[in-house]
C-alpha cells in the first residue's frame, strides 16, 4: 500500500528556515516524480515544487531561490527545505506521488497519492 | 502570468449533472496541457479523480467523467450524490515542469 507521510512543519519567524520531509512506503521514491503541493488557509492548492526521475527540479516562480526540493534515497524520503520564511509561506504543506502521464520527450504529470499534510506557520 | 480559470462555486441538484470547466487567462486548453482532476474536502488531502484529460483514477465512479470542450477541460458529474459537495480542482501541464492548479470550484448539492 502506497503512503506518504509528511513532518518537520511548525511555527517559524519571518526570515526563517524549516525542513519539511515525506517519508514514502509501499513504492520507490527515487523510481518517481515526486512534488510538494500547498495550500494557504481558506485557499486554493498552490503547486510547489517537482523532482524528477534524473534529478531534475522545477519551482514555482513564488518559491524559486528560496526553497529546495531534495530526496534521500537511503531513507526513500523526499525534502523541502524552505528558507528565508515569508507569512505568505503560511500553508499546509502536502506531499504527492506524480505520476507520468506520457512518454518520449513529453514529461507531464499527474498527482496520483497524497500525504495528510504538514501545518507551516510563518508568523512573528 | 498564466492563470488557470474555474468557477468559483456551482450548485447541483441531487440526481442531477453538473460539467464544471478549467479554463486559460489566455489562449485554449487542448490535451496537450494533460488536465487533471481533484476532489477535496474540508481538512483532507486532496483525491485524484481524472488524469489525461479523461482518464478516471483508480476506483473513481464512472459518473466523473472528463472531456475538452470547446477551449477548455472539463469535469462531469452525472447522477450528483450529497457526498460530491467538495472542492474541484483542475490542473493543466505548463511545460517545463511546471504545473498550475485553478482556483477551484466550491460544489454545493441541494
Amino acid at each position: 500500500e502506497v503512503q506518504l507521510v509528511e513532518s518537520g512543519g511548525g511555527l517559524v519567524q519571518p526570515g526563517g528556515s524549516l525542513r519539511l520531509s515525506c517519508a514514502a512506503s509501499g513504492f520507490t521514491v527515487s523510481s518517481n516524480y515526486m512534488s510538494w503541493v500547498r495550500q494557504a488557509p481558506g485557499k486554493g492548492l498552490e503547486w510547489v515544487s517537482i523532482i524528477y526521475i534524473g534529478g531534475s527540479t522545477y519551482y514555482a516562480d513564488s518559491v524559486k531561490g528560496r526553497f529546495t526540493i531534495s530526496r534521500d534515497n537511503s531513507k526513500n524520503t523526499l525534502h523541502l527545505q524552505m528558507n528565508s520564511l515569508r507569512a505568505e509561506d503560511t500553508a499546509v504543506y502536502y506531499c504527492a506521488r506524480a505520476y507520468r502521464s506520457c512518454g518520449g520527450t513529453c514529461y507531464a504529470y499527474y498527482f496520483d497519492y497524497w500525504g495528510q499534510g504538514t501545518l507551516v506557520t510563518v508568523s512573528s | 502570468q498564466t492563470v488557470v480559470t474555474q468557477e468559483p462555486s456551482f450548485s447541483v441538484s441531487p440526481g442531477g449533472t453538473v460539467t464544471l470547466t478549467c479554463g486559460l487567462s489566455s489562449g485554449s486548453v487542448s490535451t496537450n496541457y494533460y488536465p487533471s482532476w481533484y476532489q477535496q474536502t474540508p481538512g483532507q488531502a486532496p483525491r485524484t479523480l481524472i488524469y489525461s484529460t479523461n482518464t478516471r483514477s483508480s476506483g473513481v465512479p464512472d459518473r466523473f467523467s472528463g472531456s475538452i470542450l470547446g477551449n477548455k477541460a472539463a469535469l462531469t458529474i452525472t447522477g450528483a450524490q450529497a457526498d460530491d459537495e467538495s472542492d474541484y480542482y483542475c490542473v493543466l501541464y505548463m511545460g517545463s515542469g511546471i504545473s498550475v492548479f485553478g482556483g477551484g470550484t466550491k460544489l454545493a448539492v441541494l
